[in-house]
């Protein structure tokens, strides 16, 4: 099984801060990496697929990059609403792993 | 617009087996395009792939291997929907149930509200 690591762990940061959370494939998975924001009782929503694409009604301040193992999710301005719980996943094989997951609060 | 309903008991006994169904709106299940997936999340495993459902040219099933011996994933075409049966639960089994589609191969979107599912006696 490919293993996602994502870091930090935990993140605090304020309204309008930008914030950069990494995830790291213990081997080269190409592209094949998303990103999803959880919020407390609710579902995981897709943000970034294929490592860069930005989902449809997603705001333009979430992007990604990276390609083989290392990849990143940047979140420019901060907005109340994006303190969440953020989790990257692999899709190449199955059982397409997750991050164990970044909690992004308010300072 | 894609949207998927869960349905099941939030409270099952160990030893005895969880059933859960996914009503599709929206899309296929007979889809040749996606696959149906259902994943779990717990404090201790996170969010864990449990095993997916998809149509080519005929029915093909796969689960995670921890859990191959207890899973039963079945499709139905009539109804539009797909359910989970996960037999022998334990305690380590309880977690919040989602199901999802997995889009192109590769991206989970989108996915069912999730149903906690708590094994206890």
């Amino acid at each position: 099984d490919i293993q996602m690591t994502q870091s930090p762990s935990s993140l605090s940061a304020s309204v309008g801060d930008r914030v950069t959370i990494t995830c790291r494939a213990s081997q080269s998975i190409s592209t094949y990496l998303n990103w999803y924001q959880q919020k407390p009782g609710k579902a995981p929503k897709l943000l970034i697929y294929s490592a860069s694409s930005l989902q449809s009604g997603v705001p333009s301040r979430f992007s990604g990059s990276g390609s083989g193992t290392d990849f990143t999710l940047t979140i420019t301005s901060l907005q109340p609403e994006d303190f969440a719980s953020y989790y990257c996943q692999e899709s190449l094989i199955i059982p397409y792993g997750f991050g164990q997951g970044t909690k992004l609060e308010i300072k | 617009q894609v949207q998927l309903q869960q349905s099941g008991p939030g409270l099952v006994k160990p030893s005895q087996t969880l059933s859960l169904t996914c009503d599709i709106s929206g899309d296929s299940v007979s889809s040749t395009v996606v696959t149906w997936t259902w994943i779990r999340q717990s404090p201790s495993r996170g969010l864990e792939w449990l095993g997916r459902a998809y149509y080519r040219t005929k029915w093909n099933i796969d689960y995670a291997v921890s859990l191959k011996s207890r899973m039963t994933i079945i499709p139905d075409t009539s109804k539009n929907q797909f359910s989970l049966h996960l037999n022998s639960v334990t305690p380590e089994d309880t977690a919040v149930y989602y199901c999802a589609r997995l889009w192109g191969s590769s991206w989970f979107d989108p996915w069912g509200p999730g149903t906690l599912v708590t094994v206890s006696s």
